[in-house]
């Protein structure tokens, strides 16, 4: 099956730093690739929608400057934390879809744990 | 508007009984259906789908699942339960007319006791 890796599989970081989770689709193209942060014990709380080449579509209450989103190609997509605090540590998890069809398959990374001290 | 409900938190079942995870939805038009299975601190990996055709669909590691349009549900069955199996499940709705965003149950913790 389709496979998205993501980079780094977790980080610590200092409460004022930025920190960049890269994710991948490595034998497909996405036409779309979707961010998800998940608390613990809780469901994944969909962040924002990206396509290749335009502006991310971000979710209600969901800061676009805090979590930059870059698509910048049809297998890379990458969510910046910016200004980080602890309120920001999460597991954050992307996700890839194949084609266009509404029918498509959504294709999980293994997610990124991200604890700002 | 989109929901899906998973009314268990928690199930335990032992090793070698049949398991179900229990899951309803609610769409305005006709419902894509779709359960995942996540192991801890890992993403999800797409265990079925249903889109169209025969309710009961059959996926990866032995799960199958029933929809039930009347009932609103689509219910993740396996007729024998591994210890392996232990892990958390979503069950995951799209509706067919809403574009493609996908909306999550709140998870169910499956426990398989040897």
């Amino acid at each position: 099956g389709a496979v998205v890796s993501q980079h780094p599989s977790w980080v610590i970081c200092k409460s004022g730093t930025s920190v960049k989770i890269e994710c991948r689709s490595l034998d497909f193209q996405a036409t779309t690739m979707f961010w998800y942060r998940q608390f613990p014990k809780q469901s994944l709380m969909l962040m924002a929608t990206s396509n290749e080449g335009s502006k991310a579509t971000y979710e209600q209450g969901v800061e676009k400057d805090k979590f930059l989103i870059n698509h910048a190609s049809l297998t890379l997509s990458t969510l910046t934390v910016t200004s980080a605090h602890p309120e920001d540590s999460s597991f954050y998890i992307c996700s890839a879809r194949e084609g266009l069809a509404g029918t498509d398959t959504q294709y999980f990374g293994p997610g990124t744990r991200l604890t700002v001290l | 508007a989109q929901s899906v409900a998973q009314p268990e938190d928690q199930v335990n079942v032992a090793e070698g009984n049949p398991l179900t995870v229990k899951c309803t939805y609610s769409v305005s038009g006709n419902p894509y259906l779709f359960w995942y299975v996540q192991y801890p601190n890992r993403g999800l990996q797409f265990l079925l789908k249903y889109i169209t055709g025969d309710n009961l669909v059959k996926g990866s590691y032995g799960f199958e699942a029933e929809f039930n349009k009347s009932q609103t549900s689509f219910h993740l069955k396996k007729p024998s339960a591994l210890v392996s199996d232990s892990a958390l499940y979503f069950c995951a709705v799209r509706d067919n007319a809403g574009g493609f965003k996908t909306i999550f149950g709140a998870g169910t913790r499956l426990f398989v006791k040897a």
